[in-house]
């Protein structure tokens, strides 16, 4: 079965500075990765995804990720924070092995921005 | 087009009382899916529906059954309802078969008393 570990429940970080949220996958194929992002009260909004190619994926807002096969790794990245960026994070796996499965999230990641 | 919409925003029930939740996508998207978010939980898959009239268990579906009668709404409901199931209930949809990707409403909140 496919699993996703976000290894960092709170991260704090200082506005302008750089960040990067881990995400760790379990599938034993190709994975459909994705990093979702919800702000206070808020639905989930895509920041980016992976299905192939390129393994430095750009998304919006700034933010980046990179696709690591041989660590199972999909972590997010950004160069510096804005005090707009603080939500909560969630990495999700993604495959066609019945055709109609759900995507399987992380626990997620609370981000703080210190001023 | 309007996306994912869900219906009500909110709720609250007292244990045992039944309610309905409804998901209605404009996109002619093939699949829908229901999940649940719990602190610290992310997201679960409670069922979801491959097509009009259809419908499949997810991870977490005790207490839950859902209806596909019209392919843009998706139901989740709640029979008896228990403290258990206080939650953010969050729709998606998913165009078809070779399309990953999942457009997510923007939840329920409901707390059960």
């Amino acid at each position: 079965a496919q699993s996703v570990t976000q290894p960092d429940i709170h991260i704090t970080v200082s506005e302008g500075a750089s960040l990067e949220l881990r995400c760790n996958y379990s599938y034993g194929a190709t994975p459909y990765l994705f990093w979702y992002v919800q702000s206070p009260g808020q639905g989930l909004q895509l920041l980016l995804k992976y299905f192939s190619g390129d393994t430095l994926v750009q998304g919006i807002k700034g933010f980046e990720a990179e696709f690591k096969r041989s660590q199972s790794s999909f972590n997010l990245r950004k160069p510096s924070v804005h005090w707009s960026d603080a939500a909560e994070y969630f990495c999700a796996v993604g495959a066609i092995r019945g055709g109609a499965d759900g995507l399987t999230f992380g626990k997620g990641t609370h981000l703080i921005i210190q001023p | 087009n309007a996306g994912v919409t869900q219906t009500p925003k909110f709720r609250v029930l007292k244990t045992g009382q039944s309610m309905t939740l409804l998901c209605a996508q404009d996109m002619n998207h093939e699949y829908m899916y229901w999940y649940r978010q719990d602190p610290g939980m992310g997201l679960r898959l409670i069922h979801y529906s491959v097509g009009e009239g259809t419908t499949a268990k997810g991870e977490v579906p005790d207490g839950y059954n859902v209806s596909r009668l019209k392919k843009q709404n998706f139901l989740l409901g709640l029979e008896s309802a228990a403290p258990s199931q206080t939650s953010v209930y969050f729709c998606a949809s998913r165009r078809d078969r070779v399309s990953i990707e999942q457009f997510f409403g923007p939840g329920t909140r409901l707390t059960v008393l």
